[in-house]
């Protein structure tokens, strides 16, 4: 079974520009999650789908921050404008379903360096 | 809000020797508990978890750990270290109703040769 894709794995972009992140969930996972870990920071969710509806976005900033997961598989997460702050591994996440027995599977991630 | 804290950032064993991450909670209400493990350059992967059956809950890789509800606590533990242990190590709670993970700061373990 193939596991939670993301691309890119390594991005460096000038503080202002923008920048887009692409996942693709584990086939048949309704549910899919982002994260931002910040270097010595455990993850902390950004937003939270179920099929292509948002469940959760009350952590996201959404002044610059955007996601959509429009056919209820893959999904984008972009930033613009980034700024520094926003340097961080970009962590995507799925599950079927929202139980506590539905493993949530987490992709390798995309690192963000803001300069 | 449910929180976690991961006591010691780093934690430097020898090979063969006993593994013990810390890892206490804060919750108003009885949590479910979590560590998952990050591997360099890899995304994060589920050791074990606590679903409010058996207090101690075995997991992957000879890992294990223990609810203690009287000490708050979840510690995460391995008789005996191999170098493929090296990583970073997470906690994280989340409530029985909503299953949103919070994590802690993460411990990452250095195994000496």
């Amino acid at each position: 079974e193939a596991g939670v894709a993301q691309s890119p794995r390594y991005k460096i972009i000038e503080k202002r520009q923008s920048v887009a992140f692409w996942c693709n969930p584990i086939s048949g996972h309704a549910t899919l999650y982002w994260y931002q870990q910040i270097l010595g920071q455990g993850p902390k969710l950004l937003i939270q789908f179920q099929n292509n509806g948002v469940v959760d976005d009350s952590q996201l900033p959404k002044d610059r921050f955007s996601a959509e997961r429009l056919k209820g598989v893959d999904s984008t997460l972009k930033i613009q404008p980034a700024k520094l702050e926003d340097s961080a591994v970009y962590l995507c996440a799925s599950s079927s379903g929202t139980s506590v027995n539905n493993e949530q599977f987490f992709g390798p991630g995309t690192r963000l360096t803001v300069l | 809000a449910q929180s976690v804290t991961q006591l010691g950032s780093h934690v430097s064993v020898s090979e063969g020797a006993l593994v013990l991450l810390r890892c206490n909670y804060s919750s108003s209400v009885p949590p479910y508990l979590f560590w998952y493990v990050q591997y360099p350059n890899q995304g994060l992967q589920l050791l074990l978890k606590y679903t409010s059956a058996a207090t101690l809950v075995k997991g992957i890789n000879g890992f294990e750990a223990e609810f203690k509800k009287s000490e708050t606590s979840f510690h995460l533990t391995k008789p005996s270290a191999h170098m493929s242990d090296a990583a970073e190590y997470f906690c994280a709670v989340s409530d029985q109703n909503d299953y949103k993970l919070s994590f802690g700061a993460g411990t990452t373990v250095t195994v000496r040769a």
